[in-house]
């Protein structure tokens, strides 16, 4: 498995701000993926994050709101743009390996909005 | 579509003794099968995968799991718990021969009393 951090760990913002979180794997990976984790809840995928295209997003998520980076195989970004309190959540990176489908999660960021 | 439905949201036990969380899932194709544990303010941990070979999965710190097509289940089981087994358990749902997208269930907390 692989090494997964992200940065900030955690974080307080104003509603009308953004807040740009970073994943950094130790190893090249083909798949990264962004969850969010509401209050109490369980995950829900936000978008796939593919190196040198455009994520893909989940339904009810848009590049506008979420605007994700993938430079290169070990590094991806997440933005959650013009905050408000309904953001405040865990945001989960992971990485995926071929075959057997199985992802690896980061120890996530958890943003409140205040 | 796929989807996973665990069946309870708490469950309490006493040290000691036998552990049932509980999952059936719904796949029009050939599912891979997954139990994550998130302890309190951790990240996402992998217990155990289930892939299309064996039923009776074993995975991390004594936990098992059953795949039961007929049934169409795939329940975690453990003989005996241990209090540092407490946390949220998630039976997570993946569709063989696609790009690896995870659907997550609800989460089941486990207490674990003395």
């Amino acid at each position: 498995s692989a090494v997964i951090s992200q940065k900030p760990s955690r974080d307080i913002c104003q509603r009308g701000t953004s807040l740009t979180i970073q994943c950094q794997v130790d190893s090249q990976v083909t798949m990264m993926f962004w969850y969010r984790q509401q209050p109490g809840q369980s995950l829900t995928l936000i978008a796939t994050a593919n190196q040198g295209s455009e994520a893909t997003y989940e339904s009810g998520f848009v590049i506008d709101k979420f605007p994700i980076s993938r430079p290169n195989l070990t590094f991806s970004t997440l933005t959650v743009s013009n905050m408000s309190p309904e953001d405040s959540s865990i945001y989960l990176c992971s990485v995926g390996y071929g075959g057997d489908y199985e992802q690896y999660f980061g120890p996530g960021t958890r943003l409140t909005v205040t | 579509a796929q989807s996973v439905t665990q069946l309870d949201s708490h469950v309490s036990v006493s040290e000691g003794t036998p552990v049932l969380l509980r999952c059936n899932y719904s796949s029009s194709y050939s599912p891979s099968l997954f139990w994550y544990v998130q302890h309190p303010n951790k990240g996402l941990q992998l217990l155990l995968k289930y892939t299309s070979a064996a039923t009776l999965v074993k995975g991390i710190n004594g936990f098992e799991a059953e795949f039961k097509k007929s049934e169409t289940s795939f329940h975690l089981t453990k003989p005996s718990a241990h209090m540092s087994d407490a946390a949220e358990y998630f039976c997570v749902v993946s569709v063989t021969g696609t790009a690896s997208k995870l659907t997550f269930g609800t989460g089941t907390r486990l207490q674990v009393t003395l």
